[in-house]
């Protein structure tokens, strides 16, 4: 029982545009969302979060968007950049973290 | 700090063997939790251990063990190597076990069972 689903598995963008990442969840008990970014070969580096009490939260070239009524996250990277080029994966944070299966983005030079 | 750090990073057994895996936190984090990435399934929940104590469990058999030492090191261990069970073995380490803590994790361990 997939609780937490990313359904796009690649997504490519040219260098300088912006990256949309989403995330849909199933359990309204989710109270923390996280996305993490992953390299070959590398556990998920973390890189961005927001509670429920909010619907966006920002870092330089990262904002992550909750909308809760949606049951949907996503990730704006703008602008994207070749060395974003790696899978991203969301997650959620109920009696444990809960995360989706990773959406693979490459960013075209 | 150091980061979370796994030993061995790479590891190939046969099927029948079994494996222990080890995992030590970020200093002063308190629980450590492990997850199993396999292609196209993510990261599946195997069991989370604070203060010595198992918190939680995914839904993994009972092959599949683990424990925390005092120092919040934790081990976990896999009995009678199934070929499934060739994946990335990832630990992550938080400070508490709040809602709303980040877990961090480290580069894992490839286990390839033939």
């Amino acid at each position: 029982d997939q609780q937490v689903k990313q359904n796009s598995p690649s997504l490519s963008v040219q260098e300088g545009r912006i990256s949309i990442l989403n995330c849909d969840y199933t359990n309204s008990m989710f109270d923390y969302f996280l996305w993490y970014k992953k390299y070959p070969a590398e556990g998920p580096t973390f890189l961005i979060s927001i509670s429920s009490i909010k619907d966006k939260n920002e870092d330089g070239r990262f904002t992550v968007f909750l909308n809760k009524s949606a049951k949907h996250l996503s990730l704006h990277i703008v602008p994207s950049q070749p060395g974003d080029s790696a899978v991203y994966f969301c997650a959620a944070s109920g009696n444990q973290f809960y995360f989706g299966t990773g959406t693979s983005l490459t960013v075209i030079p | 700090k150091a980061g979370v750090t796994q030993t061995p990073r790479y590891l190939i057994k046969t099927r029948g063997q079994q494996v222990t895996l080890s995992c030590s936190p970020i200093s002063g984090h308190r629980s450590v939790s492990w997850y199993q990435q396999t292609p196209g399934q993510g990261l599946q929940f195997l069991f989370e251990y604070f203060s010595e104590t198992q918190r939680n469990k995914g839904n993994f058999p009972g092959r599949f063990s683990g424990r925390q030492f005092s120092n919040s090191r934790s081990e976990m261990n896999v009995s009678t190597l199934e070929l499934g069970d060739s994946a990335l073995y990832l630990c992550a380490s938080s400070l508490a076990t709040s809602a709303q803590e980040t877990q961090y994790f480290g580069p894992g361990t490839r286990l390839l069972v033939l």
